[in-house]
């Protein structure tokens, strides 16, 4: 079965400094992995997702994150923290392949941005 | 284009009830799923419609319904709500019928409270 862990419910960063919000997955299959913000009192909106391609993901907002299958890890970074970057972040996985392709989510982490 | 609306935004019931949102798709999108959001589980999936089809469901009591119409609008309908149906229910839209592998689209979520 799928799960996902995102380590720290709560990330506290200064404005400017780097930003660092783990992820780490289970999967029988190769996965699909994916990142998600949300904002108070809005949906989720997509940061970025991993296909398989490169390991390396870019996504919307200044944001990244690294495949790292030898850790089972998905990590989301962003090298200059902004005030609006405080929000939910969500990280979810779904395998590439079969019929039950519903996505597993992690519980979130919460992003400060400190002035 | 518009994005993924819902309604009603919020709700009060009592306990007992039966209660029913709405969701309209982004236009062209055929896939819709539902969610359901609470601080202590998280995000949950409850059920995904393609065509009018039920392709993928979670592992939620059958109080928990849903459907979908030729137009892809969707509906679920909770029947006997219970304390712990209180949640932010969620809808998200996507284009094909891959599941968690196409980009969905959220909407913000109709924020039920069951006294």
């Amino acid at each position: 079965a799928q799960s996902v862990t995102q380590l720290g419910s709560h990330v506290s960063v200064s404005e400017g400094a780097l930003v660092l919000l783990r992820c780490n997955y289970s999967s029988s299959v190769p996965p699909y992995l994916f990142w998600y913000v949300q904002y108070p009192n809005q949906g989720l909106q997509l940061l970025l997702k991993y296909t398989s391609a490169a390991t390396l993901v870019k996504g919307i907002n200044g944001f990244e994150a690294e495949f790292k299958k030898s850790e089972t890890s998905f990590h989301l970074t962003k090298p200059s923290a902004h005030m609006s970057d405080a929000a939910e972040y969500f990280c979810a996985v779904s395998p590439n392949a079969g019929n039950n392709r519903k996505l597993i989510w992690g519980l979130g982490t919460s992003l400060a941005v400190n002035p | 284009k518009a994005g993924v609306t819902q309604t009603p935004r919020y709700l009060i019931k009592t306990r007992g009830q039966q209660v029913t949102l709405s969701c309209s798709p982004i236009s062209g999108h055929r896939s819709v799923s539902w969610y359901q959001q609470t601080p202590g589980q998280g995000l949950q999936f409850l059920f995904e419609y393609f065509s009018e089809t039920q392709r993928n469901k979670g592992n939620f009591p059958g109080r928990f319904s849903g459907r979908q119409f030729s137009n892809s609008r969707s509906e679920m309908n909770v029947s006997t709500l219970e304390l712990g149906d209180s949640a932010l229910y969620l809808c998200a839209s996507s284009l094909g019928p891959r599941g968690g592998i196409d980009t969905q689209y959220f909407g913000p979520g109709t924020r039920l409270t069951v006294l």
